[in-house]
């Protein structure tokens, strides 16, 4: 029972232009939601998070968007860089603890 | 002067045998967990440490024994390895009161 989704296994996106990753989760009882990038043989690095309390979060070329209601969350990066390329992890924590669960991941190739 | 670092970085062994994975973070956490990331690329959660208190525990066979010596140490045995068992293993660590976790660089194991 995959409790935090990424539905799209890949994306390819011109360098320079917007990449949008997606999430959707089902249990309503997380409350905080990050990303992680994971680049091969290397372990997953924090990118960016957001709290329920908030739709969106910005840091520099990096913003996550969070729409409740629909239990989605979206993680834009703009512009797109050929360093971007890697996979990408949603992740949700339950509000009743520190354990993190984590979607399949999404690969991301931005190509020059 | 890595945050995080596991031991080793690969470990090819037989069925049957005992192998153990060590972690170390000098990031002044006190919390550290272990993922396991399968075939299918998902990072599940198997165990998290408070203060070398066992805190999460998830399904997971009883071969599989963590052990936390101090806060800075959380090392995973594995007792009669198989086929299955071949996977990712990652390390991680947080503040307890925060929501961000650190990656080590993972532990490939393959079980012949």
């Amino acid at each position: 029972d995959q409790q935090v989704k990424q539905n799209s296994p890949s994306l390819s996106v011109q360098e320079g232009r917007i990449s949008i990753l997606n999430c959707d989760y089902t249990n309503s009882m997380f409350d905080y939601f990050l990303w992680y990038k994971k680049y091969p043989a290397e372990g997953p690095t924090f990118l960016i998070s957001i709290s329920s309390i908030k739709d969106k979060n910005e840091d520099g070329r990096f913003t996550v968007f969070l729409n409740k209601s629909a239990k989605h969350l979206s993680l834009h990066i703009v512009p797109s860089q050929p360093g971007d390329s890697a996979v990408y992890f949603c992740a949700a924590r339950n509000n009743a603890g520190n354990m993190l669960t984590f979607g399949g991941g999404t690969r991301l190739m931005v190509k020059p | 002067d890595t945050a995080v670092s596991q031991t080793p970085k690969y470990l090819v062994t037989q069925m049957g045998n005992d192998k153990s994975i060590k972690c170390e973070q000098n990031l002044g956490h006190d919390t550290m967990y272990w993922y396991k990331q399968d075939s299918k690329k998902f990072l599940k959660i198997m165990f998290s440490y408070n203060n070398k208190e066992l805190i999460i525990n998830e399904t997971v066979p009883n071969r599989f024994s963590p052990k936390s010596p101090d806060k800075a140490h959380l090392n995973l045995h594995i007792n009669s390895l198989e086929l299955g068992d071949s996977a990712v293993y990652f390390c991680a660590s947080s503040l307890y009161s925060s929501d961000t976790q650190y990656f080590g660089p993972g532990t490939r194991l393959t079980v012949l």
